[in-house]
């Protein structure tokens, strides 16, 4: 079955640590996406990638970096910059981003809920 | 700056209910405007709007876009138990030379009591 695959789930890390979450897809999606959500809030955009070796700062960036070097993998680095890195981070993808391209409809996966201690 | 806005925060219904999701935007470059169902985790689409007035249709749940007035609605009938989620509404904004990004609201938390 086609989907997305976050790893970890859960991940706890301690202030000044960085950490990697993982985001692989096996939907041939083009786009991919990194989304930032806090309780009772709704997602914000932190970094998303129209295609392979590429990728640009969504509306949340600093203190987070990305790379896309296969287009089934966007691993997302929060960095010990990041203030407050305490939520549940949402990878997501869609089949194409370029102008009019299909629906455009993202597919989220499970997400990861990162708790700094 | 771009904005997308949900009304209201949080509902609680009984089973039977009907309820009204509200989503309004203040974007530049609107393309289009999705709902989506996040229940645990992972959102899960229900519906694409990009035309004014033409409303969309899944069972008990419907959407409709006023491009003219910038808002949509999202109505669920004859409510479940089933239908307790967030709401999220997103708008589809054209950027030059980057494509399309989606805007998030804040979502609306609906529960359903028996």
């Amino acid at each position: 079955d086609g989907g997305i695959t976050q790893s970890p789930k859960y991940l706890f890390r301690k202030e000044g640590q960085n950490v990697t979450l993982s985001c692989e897809q096996n939907l041939n999606h083009d786009a991919m996406y990194w989304y930032r959500q806090d309780p009772g809030q709704g997602l914000r955009l932190i970094y998303y990638s129209q295609i392979v070796n590429d990728f640009q700062k969504g509306d949340i960036a600093e203190g987070y970096s990305v790379s896309r070097e296969k287009k089934e993998s966007f691993p997302l680095t929060v960095t010990s910059a990041q203030k407050n890195p305490t939520a549940f981070y949402l990878c997501a993808s869609s089949i194409g981003f370029r102008g009019g391209s299909g629906a455009n409809v993202l597919t989220f996966g499970a997400g990861s809920r990162l708790t700094v201690l | 700056e771009d904005k997308v806005v949900q009304s209201p925060l949080s509902l609680v219904v009984h089973e039977g209910d009907t309820v009204t999701l509200n989503c309004s935007y203040e974007v530049t470059n609107f393309r289009s405007l999705l709902w989506y169902k996040q229940e645990k985790k992972a959102p899960t689409f229900l519906f694409m709007l990009t035309s004014s007035g033409i409303e969309k249709k899944s069972g008990r749940l419907s959407s409709i876009l006023d491009k003219k007035e910038l808002f949509s609605i999202l109505n669920i009938t004859a409510t479940q138990t089933g239908d307790s989620a967030v709401y999220l509404c997103a708008v589809k904004i054209r950027i030059k030379a980057a494509g399309n990004k989606l805007t998030f609201g804040g979502g609306t938390r609906v529960l359903v009591k028996p």
